[in-house]
């Protein structure tokens, strides 16, 4: 079976630049995560969604940032315009929860984002 | 405070020792909590996950989990080369927050051969 999958792998852009980061979760899986990673951060979560519905995007750090899920096999996480700090590895991950003692997360690839 | 705190390291053991992992949360309410493994340049991998107090063996590896401490470890038995790596702790913010997943910053370990 694929993993989640996400693209682009790398993305080089300009300060002020539109980015769009991709997402397609493993099939079946209800919930989708996007993360943040960063050597002084470490991995923040960014927003979650339940079966194509935001739940969470308290994590979001600016209205920059915008996450869609418009069906259960895609994601997009947008930001505009983009600055240096936003330079990360952005990680999206999915899962099948059923409850507290459940949570395994599988994670893409991830996209290095670099903005200059 | 962060949610899920870990030291940073590096934390270096040679090969065969034992090699012994940490992290503190914050929420005494959270109810599941886990270990990932993640390479340098990969993404993280689940390799143990642990929901109440006490010792989770599975081969290698063993999670022990102290709620009235609010304490979260990582043994690795016998460690190898090929487990250097950055070890990232990771808990749930309780029963009516399973869904929503805190990382602590990771642990690396270098095991020297």
């Amino acid at each position: 079976d694929a993993g989640v999958i996400q693209s682009p792998r790398h993305e080089v852009t300009e300060m002020g630049q539109e980015v769009t980061l991709r997402c397609k979760p493993i099939s079946g899986h209800d919930y989708l995560f996007w993360y943040r990673q960063t050597m002084m951060r470490g991995l923040e979560l960014l927003i979650y969604f339940n079966n194509n519905v935001p739940i969470d995007d308290s994590g979001m750090p600016e209205d920059r940032f915008s996450a869609k899920m418009p069906n259960a096999s895609f994601s997009t996480l947008k930001i505009q315009p983009s600055e240096p700090r936003d330079s990360a590895v952005y990680f999206c991950a999915s899962s099948f929860l059923r409850g507290p003692n459940t949570g395994e997360l599988f994670f893409g690839e991830g996209s290095r984002l670099t903005v200059l | 405070q962060k949610e899920v705190e870990q030291n940073s390291g590096p934390l270096s053991v040679p090969e065969g020792a034992i090699a012994s992992l940490n992290c503190t949360y914050s929420d005494r309410g959270s109810q599941s909590f886990f270990w990932y493994r993640q390479y340098s340049g990969k993404s993280p991998e689940l390799i143990m996950s642990i929901y109440s107090n006490g010792d989770k063996e599975d081969g290698r590896f063993t999670a022990q989990l102290n709620k009235a401490s609010q304490y979260v470890s990582l043994l690795i038995r016998d460690s190898q080369p090929s487990d250097s790596a950055t070890y990232l702790c990771a808990v749930n913010l309780g029963v009516y927050n399973f869904n929503k997943f805190y990382f602590g910053s990771g642990t690396k370990l270098n095991v020297k051969p």
